[in-house]
């Protein structure tokens, strides 16, 4: 079974600090991991994906995610935030399927 | 999203009232799904297509069927709302090719049930 577990569901940094946004993920197989990025009564947008390429894996507006394998965990981080980056960050798993499973969300709160 | 369209965006509905949302790709998508969205839930599947006719059940159908008579619309249906189906309810396509691009979302529709 999969399961994603983000383990802060609020996390607040001072504009130009780095972020870094927690995930760790259960899977019995091999498997694709994504971030996606939510503003304010938008849609969900793709940051970034692994898919068993790289395990370092670079994404839109300056993010970049690392696969580790050993530790289950595919943390989201940025090594400095814009006040731009304020919304609400999801981890999402899929298994060997077609099926997603989403983390609850981060909120990031971005302080001037 | 430009090639997913949500309808309607925002819809106010009585309980006991039934309810079609609408998704219409123009991704030409073999996958979608339909998922809601709730605080402290993230987003939660409730259905999902891999071809037309071709539906399965996600974690929280209950109250809810879909239909996909072509490829590019998969409608939602709550056959009688109920309040604990006030939700966000986002549609997504993913490629053929199991998914490994992620997925594609619309816009969302916010649904309230009173």
């Amino acid at each position: 079974a999969q399961s994603v577990t983000q383990l802060d569901s609020h996390v607040s940094v001072s504009e130009g600090t780095p972020v870094l946004l927690r995930c760790n993920y259960s899977s019995s197989y091999s498997p694709s991991l994504f971030w996606y990025v939510q503003h304010p009564n938008k849609g969900l947008q793709l940051l970034l994906k692994y898919t068993s390429a790289a395990t370092l894996v670079k994404g839109i507006n300056g993010f970049e995610a690392e696969f580790k394998k050993s530790e289950t965990s595919f943390h989201l981080t940025k090594p400095s935030a814009h006040m731009s980056d304020a919304a609400e960050y999801f981890c999402v798993v899929k298994d060997s399927g077609n099926q997603f499973y989403f983390g609850t969300g981060t909120s990031l709160t971005v302080i001037p | 999203d430009a090639g997913i369209t949500q309808s309607p965006r925002h819809k106010v509905t009585e309980t006991g009232t039934p309810v079609t949302l609408r998704c219409h790709q123009t991704e030409n998508h073999r996958y979608m799904y339909w998922y809601r969205q709730d605080p402290g839930h993230g987003l939660r599947l409730i259905h999902y297509s891999y071809g037309v006719k071709d539906t399965d059940k996600g974690e929280v159908s209950d109250g809810y069927s879909v239909s996909r008579s072509k490829t590019e619309d998969f409608l939602l249906t709550l056959e009688s709302a109920t309040s604990s189906q006030t939700s966000v309810y986002f549609c997504a396509t993913a490629l053929t090719t199991g998914g490994n691009y992620g997925y594609t979302f619309g816009s969302g529709t916010r649904l309230t049930v009173v």
